[in-house]
């Protein structure tokens, strides 16, 4: 069984341009959720989305927002890239809509803004 | 203060070693993820308990729901288990919250 996807691994993009990640969650898993992670700030929870709707938005600017598709599949935006947007971005699929069950993780996308 | 608490930050063993990891939580929950993180970036689930013990070879992770605590511990500690070590809380059962992390080297 295939796990989480998420594409590109690495990305090296310019201040003021913009991004979209992507990650195929495990067949049959309805929840992806997105996180950064960085050093000073550890992981954070970004948004949350179940069949195709945002459930949760974790305090983040209106540049990071993402959508999910019907087959799960989700990716996620950031426009006008800061410096501070390198990170490395994590998905995580369930198939649940709730936190209380367990999450599988993809591999990242690490992203460096110059 | 931080909702989801971990200790230590960073944690050196000699290969062998049994290892504890703590984490303390604030906000009400009845579930606590572990989860294991190699250099690289890649994310592990380790454990999702809600009440008692699991184990899963070597490691043993625990929860004390009344007390907002949770342990994980490492066996028979090995190189191979150095990684860093996080905690998280659903939050609202919607979200996860995330421990600072503890980094383990086990050395040979």
């Amino acid at each position: 069984k295939a796990g989480v996807t998420q594409t590109p691994r690495y990305l090296i993009k310019t201040r003021g341009q913009q991004v979209t990640l992507s990650c195929s969650p495990i067949s049959g898993h309805r929840s992806v959720s997105w996180y950064q992670q960085t050093p000073g700030q550890g992981l954070q929870f970004l948004f949350e989305y179940f069949s195709e709707t945002q459930r949760n938005k974790g305090n983040f600017p209106g540049r990071f927002s993402g959508r999910q598709f019907s087959n799960s599949r989700s990716e996620m935006n950031v426009s006008t890239l800061e410096l501070g947007d390198s990170a490395l971005y994590l998905c995580a699929s369930s198939p649940l809509m709730t936190a209380n069950y367990g999450y599988t993780f993809g591999s990242g996308t690490r992203l460096t803004v110059v | 203060k931080n909702e989801v608490e971990q200790s230590p930050q960073n944690l050196t063993a000699q290969e062998g070693e049994f290892i504890t990891i703590n984490c303390s939580y604030s906000v009400g929950i009845s579930a606590l993820h572990w989860l294991q993180q190699h250099p690289g970036g890649g994310i592990v689930s380790l454990f999702m308990l809600s009440s008692g013990k699991k184990k899963h070879g070597r490691l043993i992770a625990t929860i004390n729901i009344q007390e907002k605590h949770s342990s994980l511990h490492i066996t028979a500690s090995h190189p191979r288990d150095s990684a860093v070590y996080i905690c998280a809380a659903p939050y609202n059962t919607d979200k996860l919250i995330f421990g600072t992390g503890t980094r383990l080297q086990v050395f040979p």
